[in-house]
């Protein structure tokens, strides 16, 4: 059974500080890889993902991702974080088959932006 | 274009009651998820269909929780007997299924609490 751990439940950064969440999976077979974004209160909004080829994937507002499949891992990454990036993440992983199948998901990083 | 759509965003209800959840899919997609958020649990599949056929619903709790599709436009999520333990966020999520992986997109959610 496929699995994902986020390592951090809570994460603390100051503004302007650069920023790395962790996620490692476990899966036999090729995953594919997400990383969502939760703010209070609302949905999950997609932050980038991981299909194939290159393994450094550029996302929305300025994040980008790097799969290691040595290290089973698909950290998330930031150079400088702003305080509305303050929110829930969430890394997920599905199958590499064909159509779609349900997401398991990582408990989530909870990130707290310090002025 | 409207993203995913579900109703209600709230509901307060008591134990033993009916609690019917609903959820419209993007249009053009033919997958569709249901999963729940809990502090404890995190993010869980409960269901998914593929053009209106249910496919996996070993995520279902209990015989107390049961899910359609009517048509690709529509889907429900019931919960009868509620329960206390069942408040959590219920979020619906679709997808258009091809060969391989695919981004699913993620409704508000419905937060349930059952008092």
């Amino acid at each position: 059974a496929q699995s994902v751990t986020q390592p951090d439940i809570h994460i603390t950064v100051s503004e302007g500080a650069s920023l790395e969440l962790r996620c490692n999976y476990s899966y036999g077979a090729t995953p594919y890889l997400f990383w969502y974004v939760q703010s209070p209160g609302q949905g999950l909004q997609l932050l980038l993902k991981y299909f194939s080829g290159d393994t450094l994937v550029q996302g929305i507002k300025g994040f980008e991702a790097e799969f290691k499949r040595s290290q089973s891992s698909f950290n998330l990454r930031k150079p400088s974080v702003h305080w509305s990036d303050a929110a829930e993440y969430f890394c997920a992983v599905g199958y590499s088959g064909g159509g779609a199948d349900g997401l398991t998901f990582g408990k989530g990083t909870h990130l707290i932006i310090q002025p | 274009d409207a993203g995913v759509i579900q109703s209600p965003r709230h509901e307060v209800t008591e134990m033993g009651q009916e609690v019917t959840l609903r959820c419209k899919p993007i249009s053009g997609h033919n997958s569709l998820f249901w999963y729940r958020q809990t502090m404890m649990r995190g993010l869980e599949l409960l269901i998914y269909f593929n053009n209106n056929v249910p496919i996996d619903d070993s995520g279902m709790p209990e015989d107390r929780f049961s899910a359609k599709m009517p048509n690709a436009s529509f889907s429900t999520l019931k919960i009868q007997p509620s329960e206390p333990r069942d408040s959590a966020v219920y979020f619906c999520a679709s997808t258009h299924s091809r060969q391989g992986p695919e981004t699913q997109y993620f409704g508000p959610g419905t937060r349930l609490l059952v008092l």
